[in-house]
């Protein structure tokens, strides 16, 4: 079963604006990472927030966890059009688990 | 060896026959997972190897599906008897899990065809 739901499943905003998108998981993790994925294939790489960690933060993106309720949210600031993809939340519960993902989020982002 | 490189990128095969899909990680990493995306969707979890453990086989489909690890380095995914409901997108993935997972490596994937 997956892991993570993220949400809206859809999204379009103007060049410029911020984008926010949600995930919610079900049981106690290590740590959760978001990815980017264009044109449905190989999946890049975008932030690791730990269990411990309450924000980061990396050039234009801004990631909070939230443990007590079991969610995190991926902002992306001053959007352009080259951000443009799917992103998609993964956790790896306690144990030796597989990192599991969710079903994304597409994001357009119109110039 | 720059990133994780997999094979055919494309494969278009008859209902009924077998396929096999490789998978090549990066070197050194212990971790290896395999998933399918069906166009549109998530990714859903197959199977993970994590150096000498017994793989996590818990999202197999079917018995129809399985997959090898040999020398804890290529993989191999091998469907049997492949039926239209298994044409998706395979992707393998790669990390230097130890203990906990850290960044996973993707490779460009499988477009399995099933006709």
């Amino acid at each position: 079963s997956q892991q993570g739901e993220e949400d809206p499943q859809a999204l379009s905003i103007q060049e410029g604006e911020n984008a926010t998108m949600n995930c919610s998981y079900k049981t106690s993790i290590n740590n959760l990472q978001w990815y980017r994925q264009n044109s449905g294939r190989g999946l890049v790489h975008l932030i690791l927030i730990r269990s411990n960690e309450r924000e980061k933060h990396s050039g234009r993106l801004r990631v909070t966890l939230d443990t007590s309720k079991k969610s995190s949210s991926l902002l992306i600031t001053a959007s352009r059009a080259a951000d443009t993809a799917s992103y998609f939340c993964a956790t790896d519960a306690l144990g030796n688990t597989p990192l599991v993902f969710g079903k994304g989020t597409r994001l357009s982002v119109i110039a | 060896g720059a990133g994780v490189s997999q094979s055919p990128s494309n494969k278009v095969t008859e209902k009924g026959k077998d396929v096999e899909l490789r998978c090549d990680p990066i070197s050194g990493h212990t971790a290896l997972y395999w998933y399918r995306q069906s166009l549109g969707q998530g990714l859903e979890f197959l199977i993970y190897f994590q150096g000498n453990s017994a793989p996590d086989k818990s999202g197999l489909p079917s018995d129809r599906f399985s997959a090898e690890r040999t020398g804890g380095s290529v993989s191999t995914l091998t469907i049997q008897r492949t039926q239209q409901e298994d044409s998706a997108v395979y992707l393998c993935a790669s990390s230097l899990a130890q203990g906990t997972h850290t960044e996973a490596f993707f490779g460009q994937g499988t477009r399995l065809t099933v006709v």
